[in-house]
Parts: C-alpha cells; sequence; structure tokens
C-alpha cells in the first residue's frame, strides 16, 4: 500500500513569493492535515481538511492557506513568503470517520516538503 | 486549552540503558495518545498508540508506553536501547478534534 506523498522534496523561493506544496493521501483516507516543523518548535498544526472542507485550523496567518480536492488531495498555499516560513511541512492523512460522528483514527505522516526562503 | 509537554529535549544513553521518556497532557475530557518517532533522515512513523482498555500499550521495535490518567501522563519506555534508536521522539494527544503534538525529545544512543 502506497503511503502519503508530497510534492516537491524542496522549495526553494524568496522573500514575497507564493509557495505550493501537494500532497496525496493513502487510499481511502479521507483526512489530510498540515504541519510546519520548524528547527527546535517540533511539529505545529496548520490546516485539517476533511471530504473537501476545512475542518480545523491553527495558530497561523491567513496567508497560509490551502483546499482538497475531491480525490482527497490537498494542497498548501502560502502566499508573501517570509524568512521564517523556511521549515519542513509534513502533511498526514488518516481515515476521516466525520460522518459517522467518530473522532479521526491515527495520522500517517508522508516524507515533507523543505521549504526554504531566501 | 489542550497541550502537550515533553519533559527532556535532548537524551544522551549508552547502549543497553533503560529508556523514559515523559509526556504531559492537558485536556478536560477523553484522549487518545500516540508516539511518533523520526530517525535521521526518514519521515514521522507511529510507534504505538492508545485509544482505551489496557492503559499498557506495546508498540513496535520493543516500545511500550503507560497511560496514567490520574497524572495525565503517557511515558514511552523500552528496557533495553539500542544505537538504531537514535532518532528523535513526538508524543501526540488527540482531544474531540485536535491532535497536539509534543515539542520532542531528542535521543541519541552512544554505541
Amino acid at each position: 500500500e502506497a503511503g502519503v506523498t508530497q510534492s516537491p522534496t524542496h522549495l526553494i523561493k524568496t522573500r514575497g513569493q507564493q509557495a505550493t506544496l501537494r500532497c496525496s493521501p493513502i487510499s481511502g483516507h479521507t483526512s489530510v492535515y498540515w504541519y510546519q516543523q520548524a528547527l527546535g518548535l517540533g511539529l505545529q498544526f496548520l490546516l485539517w481538511y476533511d471530504e473537501g472542507e476545512e475542518r480545523n485550523r491553527g495558530n497561523f496567518p491567513p496567508r497560509f492557506s490551502g483546499r482538497q480536492f475531491p480525490n482527497y488531495s490537498s494542497e498548501l498555499n502560502v502566499n508573501a513568503l517570509e524568512l521564517e516560513d523556511s521549515a519542513l511541512y509534513l502533511c498526514a492523512s488518516s481515515w476521516g470517520g466525520l460522518a459517522g460522528g467518530l473522532s479521526p483514527d491515527t495520522q500517517y505522516f508522508g516524507p515533507g516538503t523543505r521549504l526554504t526562503v531566501l | 486549552a489542550q497541550s502537550v509537554s515533553q519533559h527532556n529535549h535532548h537524551v544522551i544513553l549508552s547502549e543497553a540503558a533503560s529508556l523514559e521518556l515523559g509526556c504531559n497532557y492537558s485536556y478536560g475530557g477523553t484522549v487518545n495518545l500516540f508516539w511518533y518517532v523520526q530517525y535521521p533522515g526518514q519521515h514521522l512513523q507511529l510507534l504505538l498508540k492508545y485509544f482505551s482498555g489496557d492503559p499498557l500499550v506495546k508498540g513496535i521495535k520493543g516500545f511500550e508506553a503507560e497511560f496514567i490518567k490520574s497524572k495525565f501522563s503517557f511515558n514511552l519506555r523500552k528496557p533495553s536501547v539500542q544505537w538504531s534508536d537514535t532518532a528523535e521522539y513526538f508524543c501526540a494527544v488527540r482531544g474531540g478534534f485536535k491532535t497536539i503534538f509534543g515539542a520532542g525529545t531528542r535521543l541519541f544512543v552512544k554505541a
């Protein structure tokens, strides 16, 4: 079974530009999560999508946005890039379960996209 | 507000030493608990999880964790570490529909 995939592996941008990161979940998973892993700060929750809807959002400014497509893949967009946005961006997927009123299951992580802002 | 605290940021052990990594959380309701591991150059992998039942949970690679509800803790243990256990370990707590990760503990095992 294929795991969570992310592209690109590395992304280099300059300050003020926009970055687009992509994620494909494990087949059958409907939930996609995005995290920022900056050096020494652990994982910071960014966004959660399930069934095409944004379900929850972390404490990040609105220039961090995303969407989930009908095939459950997801895109994270970061506008007006700042130097401190340099980090590893991780995507995770899980079986959503929201339709049944259940809490989402275990999250499985992709390898990440390393974003460097110069 | 929901939070997770990992007490040790860096741990250095010799091979065959015993390991215990602390994890405490704050959340008023029912929780699901996880430990993830990130080996150098690899992505996050699930070590073990607790949803309900026996509070002593066994995971992969000889790891185990014990959920102590009264102490809001979910400490990770391994009786005898190996050099290959060198990695960063993350505790995570899901309460309701939100999962919060701890800051991580970097473990270095000396051969």
